[in-house]
């Protein structure tokens, strides 16, 4: 399977400790996004990388968060001293430049528990 | 800023059609699309539309776009059980993310 891939499935921390996780986009492609759903709600973007250069970070995303892309190729997001409002699926996607915001591929997402 | 609305819940007998709704207002959105997400499943990208279409085809899928009134809609031809499925609209505007409304749960009745 070349789909985009997102390890841990599920996390379970506790609250203050920090978590990190990581995304495989599809190998070919140069674009990766990371989001955060939480129940009953559509994706929120936090931020792209186009390659390994963070192009856009959303204001949710605060100082808390990390994410890199080092070598251009997987993504991890870091979460430090996380808060049970941190509970949420974060998924990741990724796209070919060649199309833009066209098919970007989701992976299966990591979810989140805070406790 | 940009907004994306959609119905909540839209339940349909399994064979009729179903037509998915959805408004958003960035009067420069250049693509808008339609992704499915089934339960404990990642997002499918199911089709997507140029803001300069009217309509869009694709086997059982059909896709409307009124740029006028900012209006999106999605028709399921010959609805099966495995189209249920939360569908959500999302709207690329001029940015480089995406703006998502909230999801339709489409329940299909055998």
């Amino acid at each position: 399977d070349t789909g985009v891939s997102q390890n841990p499935r599920h996390k379970i921390t506790k609250r203050g400790q920090n978590v990190t996780f990581r995304c495989d986009p599809i190998s070919e492609h140069n674009r990766l996004y990371w989001y955060r759903q939480t129940l009953g709600q559509g994706p929120e973007f936090l931020t792209y990388f186009q390659n390994e250069a963070q192009l856009e970070k959303s204001r949710l995303l605060s100082d808390r968060f990390s994410a890199e892309r080092p070598k251009g190729s997987f993504s991890t997001l870091e979460i430090q001293r996380t808060e049970q409002g941190d509970s949420a699926m974060y998924l990741c996607a990724s796209s070919a430049s060649t199309r833009g915001m066209l098919e970007q591929y989701f992976g299966p997402g990591t979810r989140l528990t805070v406790t | 800023g940009e907004d994306v609305e959609q119905s909540l819940f839209l339940s349909v007998r399994e064979g009729d059609s179903s037509v998915i709704n959805c408004t958003y207002t960035d009067s420069s959105s250049t693509y808008l699309y339609w992704y499915k997400q089934e339960p404990g499943a990642g997002l499918q990208l199911l089709t997507y539309i140029f803001s300069n279409m009217d309509m869009k085809q694709d086997q059982r899928l059909t896709v409307l776009l009124n740029k006028k009134d900012k209006h999106l809609s999605l028709r399921i031809a010959d609805t099966q059980t495995g189209d249920s499925a939360i569908y959500f609209c999302a709207d690329a505007g001029n940015n480089r993310k995406l703006i998502w409304g909230l999801g339709t749960s489409l329940a299909v009745n055998p």
